[in-house]
């Protein structure tokens, strides 16, 4: 079946890194458009960043931007967030999210499970 | 950024009754818009796609409606398996942003 499954979350010290993965299975990967959305404790739903089908188009949130880089391996059917800089505030949990289509459609029809990141001394 | 108000922040209904939530943009969004729900501990899940349109196996109990900057979200009968947080999310220009969501409890 259609399934995203992420790993990769854990507790981080302020400043430091985390790269968050995403496994695909049960639909043509390299096809669509994925995201990362995230929800901080107790919160709403916060959209962080977007890449293209094929990996030629990358979209950021202002929050994340320039901290956070987003990557894919098409032949892994895998998805990654990489995260530097970490500060309190990125503490939530990190959904992957499939988009309808290859580009920047942003409409999530299928999402992972989520991962925790807490970033905490 | 567009903003989006979503209201009420949160709701409670009996089974059966009619449950409405509303969602404004803060400007003309067009039908961009998206509703979602989240049960407990659990991913959202998508249900209304371009403000009206049905996702694929969501019961006929849920509907969406609006364009431009008011959108309204409907369950008409509710059923206990509907307790969860509604998300509405814009996707104009090149933007994203989600309702602050709509916490909805069996009275």
């Amino acid at each position: 079946q259609v399934q995203l499954v992420e790993s990769g979350g854990g507790v981080v010290q302020p400043g430091g890194s985390l790269r968050l993965s995403c496994a695909a299975s049960g639909f043509t990967f390299s096809s669509y458009g994925m995201h990362w959305v995230r929800q901080a404790p107790g919160k709403g739903l916060e959209w962080v960043a977007f890449i293209r089908y094929d990996g030629s188009n990358k979209y950021y949130a202002d929050s994340v931007k320039g901290r956070f880089t987003i990557s894919r391996d098409n032949s892994k059917n895998t998805l990654y967030l990489q995260m530097n800089s970490l500060r309190a505030e990125d503490t939530a949990v990190y959904y992957c999210a499939k988009d309808i289509y290859g580009d920047y459609a942003r409409t999530f029809d299928i999402w992972g499970q989520g991962t925790m990141v807490t970033v905490s001394s | 950024d567009i903003q989006m108000t979503q209201s009420p922040s949160s709701l409670s209904a009996s089974v059966g009754d009619r449950v409405t939530i509303t969602c404004q943009a803060s400007q003309d969004i067009s039908n961009y818009l998206n509703w979602y729900q989240q049960k407990p501990g659990k991913a959202p899940k998508l249900l209304i796609y371009d403000a009206s349109n049905l996702e694929t196996g969501v019961p006929s109990r849920f509907s969406g409606s609006g364009s431009g900057t008011d959108f309204t979200f409907t369950i008409s009968s509710l059923q206990p398996e509907d307790i969860a947080t509604y998300y509405c999310q814009q996707y104009d220009n090149l933007s994203i942003t989600f309702g602050q969501g709509t916490r909805l409890e069996i009275k």
